[in-house]
């Protein structure tokens, strides 16, 4: 089935810089999501692009698609210690949602 | 974690036993999945369903068991013919919008399991 892959795997960066992650897929979208995970919680949702937008705000999150690439980036602005935590992109696989492995982010203090 | 609950959130399980993980939610959504979680790794999913009395096997479905007897409801049975249980198990639901297409998958706080 298909999947996303993200890159990079881990990332440690200093508070106020800005976080890129990048996820690679196989196959053709509808849409592409993104997700949060906090240590030991639940996956919560950021933000869908669907496969005619290029690119999405939503506060300081951008997210950006290229669907030529399959590929789609995730960037946090002025990054905050909050923002620490694992992000997942995710694609449609008809009636189901395939996840890849994510990207761990530490917001150094 | 909205409108997702379940339970327990930790769960030990002696080998040979089967144990059961509940998920509720009262999104009114159709369709539910389950997921196993293990450290450091993304999700891999395990059953879901997309109406009630009917649901589908995922990826790694083998030693696992789902009922759908009610829309709110999707328990999952880990038996003992799962090999290596140990792992976080989260659930989720989500919507379909009106054209037939799905929004967003709201996921419950997990639960973690392990085999003693």
């Amino acid at each position: 089935s298909q999947q996303g892959e993200e890159d990079p795997q881990a990332l440690s960066i200093q508070e106020g810089e800005n976080a890129t992650m990048n996820c690679s897929y196989k196959t053709s979208i509808n849409n592409l999501q993104w997700y949060r995970q906090n240590s030991g919680r639940g996956l919560v949702h950021l933000i869908l692009i669907r496969s005619n937008e290029r690119e999405k705000h939503s506060g300081r999150l951008r997210v950006t698609l290229d669907t030529s690439k399959k590929s789609s980036s995730l960037l946090i602005t002025a990054s905050r210690a909050a923002d620490t935590a694992s992000y997942f992109c995710a694609t449609d696989d008809r009636d189901k949602i395939i996840f890849g492995k994510g990207t761990r982010l530490h917001i150094l203090p | 974690d909205g409108g997702i609950t379940q339970s327990p959130k930790y769960l030990f399980r002696k080998e040979g036993q089967n144990v059961t993980l509940s998920c509720e939610q009262n999104l009114n959504h159709d369709a539910m999945y389950w997921y196993r979680q293990d450290p450091g790794q993304g999700l891999r999913l395990i059953y879901y369903s997309q109406i009630v009395n009917d649901f589908q096997k995922g990826d790694i479905a083998e030693g696992y068991s789902v009922s759908r007897e009610k829309k709110e409801s999707f328990p999952l049975t880990v038996t003992s013919a799962q090999k290596n249980p140990t792992a976080f198990y989260l659930c989720a639901s989500r919507g379909q919008l009106a054209g037939g297409s799905y929004n967003e998958q709201f996921f419950g706080p997990g639960t973690r399991l392990t085999v003693l």
